[in-house]
């Protein structure tokens, strides 16, 4: 039982390009989400999902996709890197909001 | 804007002092959580209290709920250095297409000096 991992740990990228940050979890969980995490900021809410097919917006989707084909797995696309993503980055789930979420370790990405 | 609100943002005490952290938040809510973070690391699922709680308690975690004043607090007591850590709290919220999300505040950095 792996609970939530993510992938990479870190990365560095240039202004403009793309990548997906990778988030599965092998507890059956409908719920999962990404936040990001910046200095003084707390955790700040980029989408989230409440099952196969379901996603919403949080509070900072601008810049950022998600799909979730499949209960295990909640990638995160940012679609063409700014400076202002530089960021850590958490991917969670929870099997509903009446329990807590499980959280992946992050990923810490920079753009330059 | 972010739903949960802690204060303070930072508290420093002696070891075997307690430490009392609050949140406050703005909508109504079905359940308020408490979550650790290690520096550098994952957050960490610490207590869930349902919106008809008024306290709840977990070892040496004592959380209190009042949704007439949409406010809960954490404290602990009897501290030891490895609680040094932030914390946050995090309380649902209605989404655009009606589902629930989970929002968090900005945390509190407590430090337990030896």
């Amino acid at each position: 039982n792996a609970g939530v991992t993510q992938t990479p740990k870190f990365q560095v990228l240039k202004t403009g390009q793309s990548m997906t940050l990778q988030c599965a979890q092998d507890m059956n969980h409908e719920y999962m989400s990404w936040y990001r995490q910046d200095p003084g900021m707390g955790l700040r809410l980029i989408h989230y999902s409440v099952g196969a097919g379901i996603t919403d917006q949080g509070e900072v989707p601008n810049g950022y996709n998600v799909s979730r084909s499949t209960t295990e797995d909640f990638p995160l696309r940012l679609l063409s890197a700014a400076p202002s993503q530089t960021s850590v980055y958490f991917c969670a789930s929870s099997r509903t909001l009446n329990y807590g979420y499980t959280f992946g370790s992050g990923t810490r990405l920079t753009v330059v | 804007s972010q739903q949960g609100e802690e204060d303070p943002q930072a508290l420093s005490i002696q070891e075997g002092e307690n430490a009392t952290m609050n949140c406050s938040y703005k909508t109504s809510i079905n359940n308020l959580q408490w979550y650790r973070q290690n520096s550098g690391r994952g957050l960490v699922h610490l207590i869930l209290i349902r919106s008809n709680e008024r306290e709840k308690h977990s070892g040496r975690l004592r959380v209190t709920l009042d949704t007439s004043k949409k406010s809960s607090s954490l404290l602990i007591t009897a501290s030891r250095a490895a609680d040094t850590a932030s914390y946050f709290c995090a309380t649902d919220a209605q989404g655009l297409q009606g589902a629930q999300k989970l929002v968090f505040g900005q945390g509190t950095r407590l430090t337990i000096n030896p």
